[in-house]
């Protein structure tokens, strides 16, 4: 089993749309987990962190369920800008404790 | 705050042919990263270093890629000899610590090997 699991998409939603995406881990030790952006060809870069109450910024939330293992990322007012692929990231738990990433979600926010 | 700098930005090598990646962190962050980046896939760590010292390398084929970190700043990741399966891009990413510290990362070096 994968230790991160992403929905690889595509999403093609409409301007305006809610659209959510939820990852799936393996690991009930992981601690940190994160969202991130990436735009084609370029790196990625972070959404935001997921703490166990939840986060909100602005238009984005983050919410983790420990007891089934997986966290989502809801987009409210999607905007054209959203197009991307976004990328969950949980870390390890133990050891070095590097990040493992998703394959990514891609997005697309239609006209 | 200056990000991670990487470089060179792409690179073309024949198979069989060695290549060699740099990569400047952010002033400061002890904890060094390099992820391979396979199209349609997401970034896999190839090794972390904190500060001059490897704490995985689990996922690096040591066959044929190295890297190091003499002085605890910059690194620099190798790869010899490469293969048609080693075209990614070459992510090098840093944070403040190993613990639940965000990455950033640099712009990559996108490989190709023909």
């Amino acid at each position: 089993r994968k230790e991160v699991e992403q929905d690889p998409g595509p999403f093609n939603v409409p301007e305006g749309a809610t659209v959510a995406f939820n990852c799936t881990y393996s690991n009930s030790a992981s601690q940190s987990f994160f969202w991130y952006r990436q735009d084609c060809r370029k790196e990625p870069k972070l959404l935001m962190s997921v703490y166990s109450s939840g986060n909100e910024d602005g238009r984005f939330t983050a919410q983790l369920n420990r007891a089934s293992q997986y966290i989502s990322l809801l987009i409210r007012d999607s905007k054209l800008s959203d197009s991307a692929t976004y990328l969950c990231a949980v870390n390890k738990g133990t050891g070095a404790n590097n990040l493992f990433f998703g394959t990514g979600t891609r997005l697309t926010v239609i006209p | 705050e200056a990000g991670v700098a990487q470089s060179p930005r792409y690179k073309i090598i024949e198979k069989r042919q060695s290549v060699a990646f740099w990569c400047n962190p952010i002033s400061g962050h002890a904890t060094l990263y390099w992820y391979q980046q396979i199209l349609g896939q997401g970034p896999k760590l190839l090794i972390q270093f904190q500060n001059n010292g490897v704490v995985d390398d689990s996922q690096l084929p040591k066959d044929r890629f190295s890297a190091e970190r003499l002085k605890g700043v910059d690194s620099t990741l190798k790869i010899q000899p490469a293969k048609l399966e080693d075209s990614a891009v070459y992510l090098c990413a840093s944070s403040l610590g190993p613990s639940n510290s965000p990455l950033h990362f640099g712009n990559g070096t996108r490989l190709t090997v023909t």
